[in-house]
């Protein structure tokens, strides 16, 4: 598709569950990042991917959270265990990769409710 | 702590006039800049950009406008509209296609 497409756009799940959120980046950016939106507030870093380098992991609040890059193309976060305070939207932006400074375009996001 | 900013957590004008949304930043490495929009269940929109060797750069009805020296970002909105409510997010960067780090947001309500 012609811009960052996140699935699914909505999640409801028990407190204890595995999650597991998708992006597909806009193609032919080898720069992808996942943030977090909690209500009313800002973005929040949690992992960055570059080519095939190692991801930048700074960002995830605990070891229940991982993200994988297949192929460099398609992203997953997974959340373990899933929290009541991990209620958030989700979102994945890409943007051209190279070292040069480009804007990040992002996907409508995935909102996440934990009961 | 965090290292970017908004003064005004809300702001109304009216249609028609011009609205301007400011932006406090604390890195003085930082070195791009950007304004997004959201609306709604939507993500982030990417407005305008600029870069630490400029000062002003123009959009369509837009203006950004950066001064290094007081570390301040604001962004300008000629003629707005009922389409501009939403809320606006300046964002930093420390070098290029590094993860962006932002300001809490400022919504933007347009009186029609």
């Amino acid at each position: 598709g012609a811009g960052v497409s996140q699935s699914p756009s909505n999640k409801v799940t028990e407190k204890g569950k595995d999650v597991e959120l998708r992006c597909d980046p806009i193609s032919g950016h080898t720069a992808l990042y996942w943030y977090r939106q909690s209500l009313g507030q800002g973005l929040e870093f949690l992992i960055y991917f570059q080519g095939n380098s190692a991801p930048d992991k700074s960002g995830l609040p605990s070891d229940r959270f991982s993200a994988e890059r297949t192929g460099g193309s398609v992203s997953t976060l997974t959340i373990q265990r899933t929290q009541q305070e991990d209620s958030a939207v989700y979102l994945c932006a890409s943007s051209p990769g190279g070292g040069i400074n480009q804007p990040q375009h992002f996907g409508d996001g995935t909102r996440l409710s934990i009961l | 702590g965090e290292s970017v900013g908004l003064h005004l957590p809300t702001l109304s004008v009216q249609e028609g006039d011009n609205s301007i949304i400011n932006c406090a930043y604390s890195n003085s490495a930082s070195d791009y800049f950007i304004w997004y929009k959201q609306e709604s269940g939507k993500g982030p929109q990417f407005i305008i950009d600029i870069r630490s060797n400029m000062d002003k750069r123009q959009g369509q009805r837009v203006t950004v406008l950066l001064n290094k020296t007081v570390k301040h970002l604001s962004l300008q909105i000629a003629a707005t509209q009922p389409g501009d409510s939403a809320v606006y997010f300046c964002a930093e960067n420390i070098r290029g296609n590094t993860p962006l780090v932002f300001g809490k947001g400022t919504r933007l309500s347009v009186i029609a």
